[in-house]
């Protein structure tokens, strides 16, 4: 089955520092990757949607200069978190579809997920 | 617009059901149902599209009422391993048979299963 990959699995940074999070798709193409962001005991909190080529999409109250989008090819996405402070810290989930359009029965397929601590 | 899951926990005996529902106020395109461990990504269950489709694998069930926009998760008898917090996931229909391709995901509901 679709493989999605998401490196690292954790990472502990100071605060101010930024820390670049890659997700990748093993053995399918996928034009739009999405990011989710998971608070403790809660609900995965679409950020942005990543579009291979062009701009990325960003929910409403994600700030897109701090969180940097850059899908350079249709196997690679990477979110940059820019001058982390404690308060980002979470769980960050990317998801790619095995087929992006045009067939919307296919399943969203998760990376393992980067715990971000900031301290 | 978040769908709503409902209930946001439930604790069962081995070997016995549990029903999760997940409502949306918009026309939904499809419903895919995840459970996700503690710490781990979240796992693919199934995907329910819209014309009123049921399906299961094994002991675990859904199904989609598109008059309702809701969707139901059955887990029959449930096992040990079924515990983990469970989210349905609303692709919603921007236009007939067009889907808008990313998944709005429910608070999820919390599913313990003790021996």
């Amino acid at each position: 089955g679709a493989v999605v990959s998401q490196h690292p699995s954790w990472v502990i940074c100071k605060s101010g520092t930024s820390v670049k999070i890659e997700c990748r798709s093993l053995d399918f193409q996928a034009t739009t990757m999405f990011w989710y962001r998971q608070f403790p005991k809660q609900s995965l909190m679409l950020m942005a949607t990543s579009n291979e080529g062009s701009k990325a999409t960003y929910e409403q109250g994600v700030e897109k200069d701090k969180f940097l989008i850059n899908h350079a090819s249709l196997t690679l996405s990477t979110l940059t978190v820019t001058s982390a402070h404690p308060e980002d810290s979470s769980f960050y989930i990317c998801s790619a579809r095995e087929v992006d359009r045009g067939a919307y029965n296919s399943p969203l397929h998760f990376g393992n997920g980067t715990r971000l601590t900031v301290t | 617009q978040q769908p709503v899951q409902s209930p946001q926990a439930v604790i069962l005996r081995e070997g016995e059901d549990a029903v999760i529902n997940c409502s949306s106020s918009k026309a939904l395109y499809s419903v895919h149902w995840y459970r996700q461990k503690h710490g781990e990504a979240p796992v693919f269950l199934m995907i329910l599209l819209k014309g009123g489709e049921q399906k299961g694998h094994e002991k675990i069930s859904a199904s989609f009422n598109e008059k309702k926009q809701q969707s139901s998760l059955y887990l029959t008898a449930s096992q040990l391993s079924y515990s983990g917090t469970y989210f349905c996931g609303t692709e919603i229909e921007l236009s007939p048979n067009n889907a808008g391709n990313m998944l709005t995901f429910g608070g999820g509901t919390r599913l313990m299963v003790k021996p």
